[in-house]
C-alpha cells in the first residue's frame, strides 16, 4: 500500500512569493489533515478534510493560507503571500478513522527568506 | 497550561536500560491517546495506541490514567534503534484533530 505522499519535500521561497504544497493521501482514506511544525514548537493542527469538505479549519493561521481538496482525492495548501513566520515543516496525514491513528507523509520543509 | 505536556528530556540511557516517559493532558473530554515516534527530520510514525486497561507491544508498554489525565510509555531493554523523539498525542473527539506534545528525545548509547 502506498503511503501518504507530499510534494515538494523542500521549498525555499522569498517573502511575498506564493507556494503550493501537495498531498496525496492513502487511497480510500476519507480523512485528510494538514499539520505544521514551526521550529522549537510542537506539531500543530491546521485543518481537516472529510472527502472534499472542510470539516475543521480552526487551525489555519490566517487568510494567507488556502487549502483545497477537489474531488476528495489529493489536497493542496497554498500560502500567498508567504511571510517569514510561515517557515516550518508542513505535514499531511490521512486516516480511515481516528481509532486507527493517522499516517503521516514525510512533510514539506518550507523556508521563507 | 499546554494541552499536552511531556517530560522535556533529553533522556540519555545505555543499551538495555528501562526508560519511562510521562505525559499529561488538559482536556478531560479527550477520547483517544497515542504514542508516536519521530526520527530526526522524518515524519511522526504511530508507535502504539493507549488504552485504559494498559497495553503492551513487545518491549513497549503504555498506560492511561483518565482520572489523573496521565499517559505513560515504558521501554524495556532499550536498543540503539530506539533513539528518536517520542510524541504524546491526544485526540479530543470523534471529529476532532490530534493534539501533540512537544516530544521527548531519547538517545540510547552503546
Amino acid at each position: 500500500e502506498a503511503g501518504v505522499t507530499q510534494f515538494p519535500s523542500h521549498s525555499v521561497i522569498e517573502k511575498g512569493q506564493t507556494v503550493t504544497l501537495r498531498c496525496d493521501p492513502i487511497s480510500g482514506h476519507d480523512n485528510l489533515y494538514w499539520y505544521r511544525r514551526v521550529m522549537g514548537k510542537e506539531i500543530k493542527f491546521l485543518l481537516h478534510f472529510v472527502k472534499e469538505s472542510k470539516q475543521d479549519e480552526s487551525g489555519m493561521p490566517n487568510n494567507r493560507f488556502l487549502a483545497e481538496r477537489t474531488g476528495g482525492t489529493y489536497s493542496t495548501l497554498k500560502v500567498q503571500p508567504a511571510e517569514l513566520e510561515d517557515s516550518g515543516v508542513y505535514f499531511c496525514a490521512s486516516s480511515q478513522a481516528v481509532r486507527y491513528g493517522y499516517t503521516f507523509g514525510s512533510g514539506t520543509r518550507l523556508t521563507v527568506v | 497550561r499546554k494541552e499536552v505536556e511531556q517530560d522535556p528530556g533529553p533522556f540519555n540511557v545505555p543499551e538495555g536500560a528501562t526508560v519511562a516517559f510521562n505525559c499529561t493532558y488538559s482536556n478531560s473530554a479527550s477520547q483517544s491517546f497515542f504514542w508516536y515516534r519521530q526520527d530526526c527530520r522524518k515524519e511522526p510514525k504511530l508507535l502504539m495506541s493507549v488504552y485504559s486497561s494498559g497495553n503492551e507491544d513487545g518491549r513497549f508498554t503504555a498506560q492511561l490514567n483518565r482520572a489523573s489525565q496521565y499517559i505513560s510509555l515504558l521501554i524495556r531493554d532499550s536498543k540503539l534503534s530506539d533513539s528518536a523523539t517520542y510524541l504524546c498525542v491526544v485526540h479530543a473527539g470523534s471529529q476532532g484533530n490530534l493534539i501533540f506534545g512537544k516530544g521527548t528525545k531519547l538517545s540510547v548509547k552503546p
